[in-house]
């Protein structure tokens, strides 16, 4: 069965700072998805960045990069500069391939320190 | 566009009640998902539908719980009866293909 674990219930980190926020995913399909989503304390689903299984670079968008890799089947975010705004809660998440089922880990609360 | 709309954004019912959550996803995205979040147990997938056809309902607790999705515009979730311990927010979230899903704003369900 698939299963996404983040293993950092909280993180804390200086404002400006870069951060590393954990990933681990277990599943037997050769093609999947991998996405990360930001919760903010307003309670919203924001989506940051995505990953497919058969790209071969690391996915970027801003001050966000997907660091993959794949044999390790981990797919940790890196939020580079960190602003006060980044405090939220922090998802990952995988799609497999066939029927597009979309799990969740059980987040990251990313608390950033002016 | 209007994004994913979910109603009511706010319930209060007592045990035993029925409760029906609502979801209009955004036009032309063909799978819809509904998710459960509470602090124990996080981010649940409870059921979710391509092309308005239920692919996968194992995270359905139990059978006081249902969805539907008569058509491509509207999905409905429903408590019957409900309990306690089915306080939460569910979330409703539409996708086109098999890129990122967009979530709606949650329902916060609350039952006394």
């Amino acid at each position: 069965a698939q299963k996404i674990t983040q293993t950092q219930p909280g993180m804390f980190v200086q404002e400006k700072e870069a951060v590393t926020l954990d990933c681990t995913y277990d599943t037997s399909d050769q093609s999947y998805g991998l996405f990360w989503y930001k919760q903010p304390s307003s309670g919203e689903m924001i989506f940051l960045i995505y990953q497919g299984s058969y790209d071969e670079q690391n996915a970027t968008e801003g001050r966000y990069s997907l660091n993959f890799q794949k044999a390790r089947k981990s797919a940790n975010l890196v939020i580079s500069a960190s602003q006060l705004g980044d405090s939220a809660m922090y998802f990952c998440a995988m799609r497999e391939a066939l029927r597009g089922k979309l799990i969740f880990g059980q987040g990251t609360e990313l608390s950033v320190k002016p | 566009d209007a994004g994913v709309i979910q109603s009511p954004r706010h319930e209060v019912t007592e045990m035993g009640q029925e409760v029906t959550l609502r979801c209009k996803p955004i036009s032309g995205h063909n799978s819809l998902f509904w998710y459960r979040q509470t602090m124990m147990r996080g981010l649940e997938l409870l059921i979710y539908f391509n092309n308005n056809v239920p692919i996968d309902d194992s995270g359905m607790p139990e059978d006081r719980f249902s969805a539907k999705m008569p058509n491509a515009s509207f999905s409905t979730l429903k408590i019957q009866p409900s309990e306690p311990r089915d306080s939460a927010v569910y979330f409703c979230a539409s996708r086109p293909g098999q890129y990122e899903a967009f979530f709606g704003q949650g329902t916060r369900l609350t039952v006394v």
